[in-house]
């Protein structure tokens, strides 16, 4: 059981550049989110998604967007890679809105 | 907007001591609250859920409370061991909202 997988767990990307970020969960959860969590911070959440095709803005949306076309998988897009945007990103899953569980992280550095 | 804020940010103590860490939030009206451990480099285990009719959950050596009311909950770590050193986040699902808020954490050393 694989739980949620997260790739890549590292990235380098040059200021300007575009990337996405994977997120895969085995377990048929309905609801994924997307985290991101800045040194000395909680967990800021920044999209969410209740079912495939059903997707809305948490709370720092600004830079990123996402798509759900199944219920496996749920990536999420930066454009335009800011400094700003240096971060860990963290994708979970829940079968609800309680039994979350959570990927390892992707480690992100924009210069 | 909900705030949920956790006291104190780092903790050490040796091995063997009870201890208790603490997070309060300021809209009561939440639907259940979590205790999640992290990892150096690592993601978040859930460590114990409590729901909004409940007082506290035990998992072992680990026991959270809830008094939602004066929107307050501690998890009492008993024993401590140096495997129980790592980053403790408290995270409140609110009533109505599709997402956990999340506290900053407090950083525990085990001191062998």
């Amino acid at each position: 059981n694989a739980g949620v997988t997260q790739t890549p767990k590292f990235r380098i990307l040059k200021i300007g550049q575009s990337m996405t970020l994977q997120c895969t969960q085995d377990m048929n959860h309905n609801y994924m989110y997307w985290y991101r969590q800045d040194p000395g911070m909680g967990l800021k959440l920044i999209y969410y998604s209740v079912g495939a095709g059903i997707t809305d803005k948490g709370e720092v949306p600004n830079g990123y967007n996402v798509s759900r076309s199944t219920t496996e998988d749920f990536p999420l897009r930066l454009e335009l890679a800011a400094p700003s945007q240096t971060s860990v990103y963290f994708c979970a899953s829940a079968p609800a809105s309680y039994g979350y569980t959570f990927g390892s992280g992707t480690r992100l550095t924009v210069v | 907007k909900q705030e949920v804020t956790q006291i104190p940010a780092a903790l050490s103590v040796p091995e063997g001591e009870n201890l208790v860490l603490n997070c309060s939030f300021t809209d009561s009206a939440i639907y259940n609250l979590q205790w999640f451990r992290q990892d150096p480099g690592k993601g978040l285990t859930s460590l114990l859920l409590i729901q909004s009719s409940q007082r506290e959950q035990t998992s072992g050596r680990l026991n959270a409370s809830l008094d939602k009311s004066s929107g307050r909950s501690t998890l009492y770590i008993a024993a401590s061991q140096p495997g129980d050193s790592a980053t403790y986040l408290c995270a409140v699902a609110q009533t109505g909202a599709n997402n956990l808020f999340f506290g900053t954490g407090t950083r525990l050393t085990v001191i062998p």
